[in-house]
């Protein structure tokens, strides 16, 4: 299956700031990536579909002007969190859709953990 | 609309002994399934999955998963559990749209 990295795994920052958060397809030519927020101890939610070439979707309740997602090409989808606050602060996953056929898969990265101060 | 339930959101079990993670769907036409587990501070890595064909479905680390429709239950077993197994283990569900729905999860401690 395909191989996910994020990039950075860890970040810290102050109140207001930007952050930018990097998911890499590293063996697989991805048209599709999924972004994914993770809180503690609870389950992963679907924030947004991203679509190399075109806007992203974003699911219900989810700020597009806040997250702002690009996936330039078909290795690499960014995302970033503008004018971040506390609440922010939380697990972030992408993930590389390889669907093909019926066989329905996706390939999630480490993750990256956000803390905003 | 499809939606997962994880019964129990924690469960805790001996080394060596039986593990049994709970998983029902809510789908109007049949699903295609997953189990995941997850690490600390990790993404997610496919334990196993069921689209089409045999029920029973073999996956990594000595897991395995049966498809019930009947009781719209994809239930996830491993015979004997080892210290290694502690962490989160979702199961998921799409009805072939490439998005997955989570359920809430079930964190699995394994006591020595």
């Amino acid at each position: 299956g395909a191989v996910v990295s994020q990039h950075p795994s860890r970040v810290i920052c102050k109140s207001g700031t930007s952050v930018k958060i990097e998911c890499r397809s590293l063996d697989f030519q991805a048209t599709t990536m999924f972004w994914y927020r993770q809180f503690p101890k609870k389950s992963l939610m679907l924030m947004a579909t991203s679509n190399e070439g075109s806007k992203a979707t974003y699911e219900q309740g989810v700020e597009k002007d806040k997250f702002l997602i690009n996936h330039a090409s078909l290795t690499l989808s960014t995302l970033t969190v503008t004018s971040a606050h506390p609440e922010d602060s939380s697990f972030y996953i992408c993930s590389v859709d390889q669907t093909s056929g019926s066989s329905n898969e996706q390939f999630f990265g480490p993750g990256t953990r956000l803390t905003v101060l | 609309a499809q939606s997962v339930t994880q019964l129990g959101s924690h469960v805790s079990v001996s080394e060596g002994a039986l593990v049994l993670l709970r998983c029902n769907y809510s789908s109007s036409v049949p699903p295609y399934l997953f189990w995941y587990v997850q690490y600390p501070n990790q993404g997610l890595q496919l334990l196993l999955k069921y689209t089409t064909g045999a029920t029973l479905v073999k996956g990594i680390n000595g897991f395995e998963a049966e498809f019930k429709k009947s009781e719209t239950s994809f239930h996830l077993t491993k015979p004997s559990a080892h210290m290694s197994d502690a962490a989160e283990y979702f199961c998921a569900v799409t009805y072939g749209a490439r998005q997955l729905t989570f359920g809430s999860g079930t964190q699995l401690t394994v006591l020595p």
